[in-house]
């Protein structure tokens, strides 16, 4: 299957600071790419849907100026979490879709912020 | 808002075990996928089902799509250690978004 990376797997920062997240689709090109969310024992919670070279598309709720997206290629997708507090301390995956095929996920990233 | 119920939430057998998973929700889904997820790693895509009534069997998995494509189920048979995970349903909808299960943690004790 279709393999996407995601870097850096963990990250730890200060509280204030703030952290990046890349996305990459390693053997295609991915026209959409998600973000999500997912809480210790609980299921993903889409974050945003990105289409390269557009804005994102942010779920109600999630604060579009604080999870900065940007999907700059077909094969890159960025999430910062700008001024990172701990209750933004989260495992968060990515995942790609070229088209209307299936979307893959990447291994995710756990954040944690102290 | 499609939302998908997962049944049982948690779950903890034996080693040889039989045990069913279900996912329901009230909206039609053009496709539903069935995804295994462990602890620090991203979700692993086990299968797709495509058509109302649909079964397909992937070693001692079987998962089965409803007629109405509304609710499908995930069957483990002589469940294994190995098995041991977070299962998750998606729906796939017109808009080709993903919608989630809240998720089944399954223990298989040895």
């Amino acid at each position: 299957g279709a393999v996407v990376s995601q870097h850096p797997s963990r990250v730890i920062c200060k509280s204030g600071t703030s952290v990046k997240i890349e996305c990459r689709s390693l053997d295609f090109q991915a026209t959409t790419m998600f973000w999500y969310r997912q809480f210790p024992k609980q299921s993903l919670m889409l974050m945003a849907t990105s289409n390269e070279g557009s804005k994102a598309t942010y779920e109600q709720g999630v604060e579009k100026d604080k999870f900065l997206i940007n999907h700059a290629s077909l094969t890159l997708s960025t999430l910062t979490v700008t001024s990172a507090h701990p209750e933004d301390s989260s495992f968060y995956i990515c995942s790609a879709k070229q088209g209307a095929h299936e979307q893959y996920f990447g291994p995710g990233t756990r954040l944690t912020v102290t | 808002t499609q939302l998908l119920e997962q049944s049982p939430q948690f779950l903890s057998i034996q080693e040889g075990e039989n045990l069913t998973v279900y996912c329901n929700s009230s909206s039609v889904f053009s496709s539903l996928q069935w995804y295994r997820q462990e602890p620090g790693e991203g979700p692993v895509l086990l299968v797709t089902v495509v058509t109302g009534g649909e079964v397909k069997k992937l070693k001692r998995l079987t998962f089965q799509f409803g007629d109405a494509r509304k609710d499908s189920s995930l069957h483990i048979t002589a469940a294994q250690p190995g098995d041991t995970g977070l299962y998750l349903c998606a729906g796939t909808n017109a808009g080709n978004m993903l919608t989630f299960g809240g998720g089944t943690r399954l223990m298989v004790k040895p």
